[in-house]
């Protein structure tokens, strides 16, 4: 079936260690999306990639970094995790329609700890 | 900039009975309206989606949303609730053109279900 995968479902990370999430989707979707969420509060949009054009929410912090390699992948990479980068960071993909954007497809997310 | 209300954090209702989860939205130009489900260290799942055309649409597992352009809403509707169908629902809206095609989504609402 076509899907988007998130590995790994559950991180732990040490405060201040380096982690990469990773995202794969089979949808051959153009746009993909990194998410973050608290609590079973609203997704906060990290950034997004429109084909290959990265687009950097203006308040995600620069501890935040992505990368896409090509169509089918895409990298959370978290410089330094503090305390407050706890949360399920949620990956998405959609294709665009005349001007707008499609159904996002989520994968089922990682879990981030930061002990 | 493009916003959306879900006015209720939590909506209760009895098994059998309909529910109602309340989205209004604000979008220049015309809009693009999504309900996605998220249940417990899950990613939002697809229900429904009104693009263009009925102002009533059906989505997955019985539910159903109207469109009401004056409104400016896009209530979440299902005649029998299910225990099953406990879990947080988030409204999201992006515009076809005027606005930003990236979606805004409102902060969902817990919807629980009694036996």
């Amino acid at each position: 079936d076509a899907m988007v995968i998130q590995n790994p479902r559950y991180q732990v990370t040490q405060f201040g260690k380096p982690v990469t999430l990773s995202c794969s989707q089979t949808l051959n979707h153009n746009v993909m999306y990194w998410y973050q969420q608290k609590s079973s509060q609203a997704p906060k949009l990290l950034f997004h990639y429109y084909d290959k054009d990265f687009n950097n929410e203006a308040d995600t912090p620069d501890n935040f970094q992505s990368r896409r390699p090509n169509t089918s992948f895409c990298f959370l990479d978290i410089r330094s995790p503090g305390l407050g980068d706890a949360a399920m960071y949620l990956c998405a993909t959609s294709r665009n329609l005349a001007g707008g954007i499609d159904t996002q497809y989520f994968g089922p997310g990682t879990r981030l700890t930061v002990l | 900039a493009q916003s959306v209300a879900q006015p209720e954090d939590q909506v209760n209702v009895a098994e059998g009975n309909p529910l109602t989860v309340k989205c209004t939205y604000s979008v220049s130009g015309n809009p693009y309206l999504f309900w996605y489900v998220q249940y417990p260290n899950r990613g939002l799942q697809f229900l429904l989606k009104y693009i263009t055309g009925d102002n009533l649409v059906k989505g997955s597992y019985g539910f159903e949303a109207e469109f009401n352009k004056s409104q400016t809403s896009f209530h979440l509707k299902k005649p029998s609730a299910l225990v099953s169908d406990s879990a947080l629902y988030f409204c999201a809206v992006s515009a076809a053109s005027g606005g930003s095609y990236i979606p805004t989504f409102g902060r969902g609402t817990s919807l629980i279900v009694h036996p």
